[in-house]
């Protein structure tokens, strides 16, 4: 079975700097994909950056950025230049590909950012 | 696309009443995920459908919980008897079954609190 896990439940961080969040997995897959979803006040999940585990270039998506590193299967969130609207819950999630069955999609238990002005 | 769309936004029942959350997904997706959202557990999967087929419950907390997929357009789970513990945010997510980028979308939740 996969296991996401996400070490820190709280962070904050000043306005205009950057913060790190961190997720490992567990899985014995080799293809696989891995997000990072933001959950702000308003609850809609909303997807903030995505990486497919077979490249190895890490994704970038504006001030959102990973790093990835596959063989710790570690896949963390860096925030540069924080914003007052980036405070919300952070998910990181796993999703392999089963044939017949479809996605299968395993989140961790979060992490809540403050972003303090 | 309007997206995933749920029904009720919140639901306030009394113990013991039957309650029944809904679910649209995105056109075109064929697989289908409840989620319960609390504080204590985080992201809980219930269950999920591909084509319209239950794969994998063994998230249902109890048999009072049960979810169907009459069709590629709607699903609903329901709670037959509720109990307070029910209380929380359920998500229903949809999905394209295929290999590739493609992520998991939500609705917007439905809050239940059972008094």
């Amino acid at each position: 079975a996969q296991t996401v896990t996400q070490s820190q439940p709280e962070m904050s961080v000043q306005e205009a700097e950057t913060v790190t969040l961190s997720c490992t997995y567990d899985t014995s897959e080799n293809n696989y994909y891995l997000f990072w979803y933001k959950q702000p006040p308003s609850r809609q999940m909303i997807l903030v950056i995505r990486q497919e585990a077979y490249k190895q270039q890490n994704a970038t998506e504006n001030r959102f950025s990973v790093n990835f590193q596959k063989a710790a299967k570690s896949f963390s969130l860096k925030i540069s230049d924080s914003q007052l609207g980036d405070t919300a819950m952070y998910f990181c999630a796993f999703m392999k590909h089963v044939p017949n069955t479809g996605n299968q999609f395993y989140f961790g238990t979060g992490t809540s950012l403050t972003v303090i002005p | 696309d309007a997206g995933v769309i749920q029904s009720p936004r919140h639901e306030v029942t009394e113990m013991g009443q039957e309650v029944t959350l809904r679910c649209k997904p995105i056109s075109g997706h064929n697989s289908l995920f409840w989620y319960r959202q609390t504080m204590m557990r985080g992201l809980e999967l219930l269950i999920y459908f591909n084509n319209n087929v239950p794969i994998d419950d063994s998230g249902m907390p109890e048999d009072r919980f049960s979810a169907k997929m009459p069709n590629a357009s709607f699903s609903t789970l329901k709670i037959q008897p509720s109990e307070p513990r029910d209380s929380a945010v359920y998500f229903c997510a949809s999905s394209l079954r295929a290999r590739g980028n493609t992520e998991a979308f939500f609705g917007q939740g439905t809050r239940l609190t059972v008094v």
